[in-house]
C-alpha cells in the first residue's frame, strides 16, 4: 500500500486566518488524492477530490473558495483554509487513490485544525 | 452525503467474544471496504469485498456482502483490548474512486 503523511498533525489558528495542511503520498505516484473532514464523534464527510495538474472536484456544499486545495504534483496535495473560523475545527484526513478496480484507499494520520 | 448506516453504533464486549458490525448502503456500488480509526488517528484499512464477492477473511476478520439487501458485516472473532477503535464501512463507485463513508461503529473491548 501507499504510506501518506500530512503536516502538521495539529494546528492552532487566530479566527480569521489561513491555514495551509499538506499531504504527501511518500511511495506512490498519486494522480487522484481525496480530502475529508471529521467533527468529533461522527464519520468522515469527503471533501473534494484532488486530481494532479487540474481542478479539484468539491463535493456539494462545500465552498470552493473556502478550501482551496493544489495537487502540483504526483506526491504533494495541499488544503488551504482561508479565513478560517470557530467552526472549521476539525479533523481534515487526506487519502490517496492507489487506482486499480478495487480503488484501494490508503489515508494519512490526519490534521488537527482549532480555530479560537 | 453519507451512503451507509451501521449498527449498533456502539457495541461493549469482554476480551474473547467475538463482535459483528453491520452495514447497509442505497445505491449500487463497486465495492466496499472496511477501515478502523483509533481515537484522533488516521484510518487504517482493513478489508476490501468487490461487489461481486460475497465473503472474504483476513485473520480474525470476516467481511460479508449481500448486494440483494444492500448489508455488509464485519466480524471480528476472539477479541482483544487491542481492537478497542472505530470501525467505519466505505462503498466504493469506480468511475469516480470515492469513497463514502457510514457512520461508524464504536466498539469497546473490554480486558
Amino acid at each position: 500500500g501507499a504510506v501518506v503523511s500530512q503536516h502538521p498533525s495539529w494546528v492552532i489558528c487566530k479566527s480569521g486566518t489561513s491555514v495551509k495542511i499538506e499531504c504527501r503520498s511518500l511511495d506512490f505516484q498519486a494522480t487522484t488524492m481525496f480530502w475529508y473532514r471529521q467533527f468529533p464523534k461522527q464519520s468522515l464527510m469527503l471533501m473534494a477530490t484532488s486530481n494532479e495538474g487540474s481542478k479539484a472536484t468539491y463535493e456539494q456544499g462545500v465552498e470552493k473558495d473556502k478550501f482551496l486545495i493544489n495537487h502540483a504534483s504526483l506526491t504533494l496535495s495541499t488544503l488551504t483554509v482561508t479565513s478560517a473560523h470557530p467552526e472549521d475545527s476539525s479533523f481534515y484526513i487526506c487519502s490517496v487513490n492507489t487506482g486499480g478496480m478495487g480503488n484501494e484507499q490508503f489515508f494519512g494520520p490526519g490534521t488537527r485544525l482549532t480555530v479560537l | 452525503s453519507q451512503q451507509g448506516e451501521e449498527d449498533p453504533q456502539a457495541l461493549s464486549i469482554q476480551e474473547g467474544e467475538n463482535a459483528t458490525m453491520n452495514c447497509s448502503y442505497k445505491t449500487s456500488i463497486n465495492n466496499l471496504q472496511w477501515y478502523r480509526q483509533n481515537s484522533g488517528r488516521g484510518l487504517v484499512h482493513l478489508i476490501l469485498i468487490r461487489s461481486n464477492e460475497r465473503e472474504k477473511h483476513s485473520g480474525r476478520l470476516r467481511v460479508t456482502l449481500d448486494t440483494s439487501k444492500k448489508s455488509s458485516s464485519l466480524l471480528i472473532t476472539a477479541s482483544r483490548a487491542a481492537d478497542t477503535a472505530s470501525y467505519f464501512c466505505a462503498t466504493g463507485y469506480s468511475n469516480t474512486g470515492k469513497l463514502i463513508f457510514g457512520q461508524g461503529t464504536t466498539l469497546q473491548v473490554k480486558p
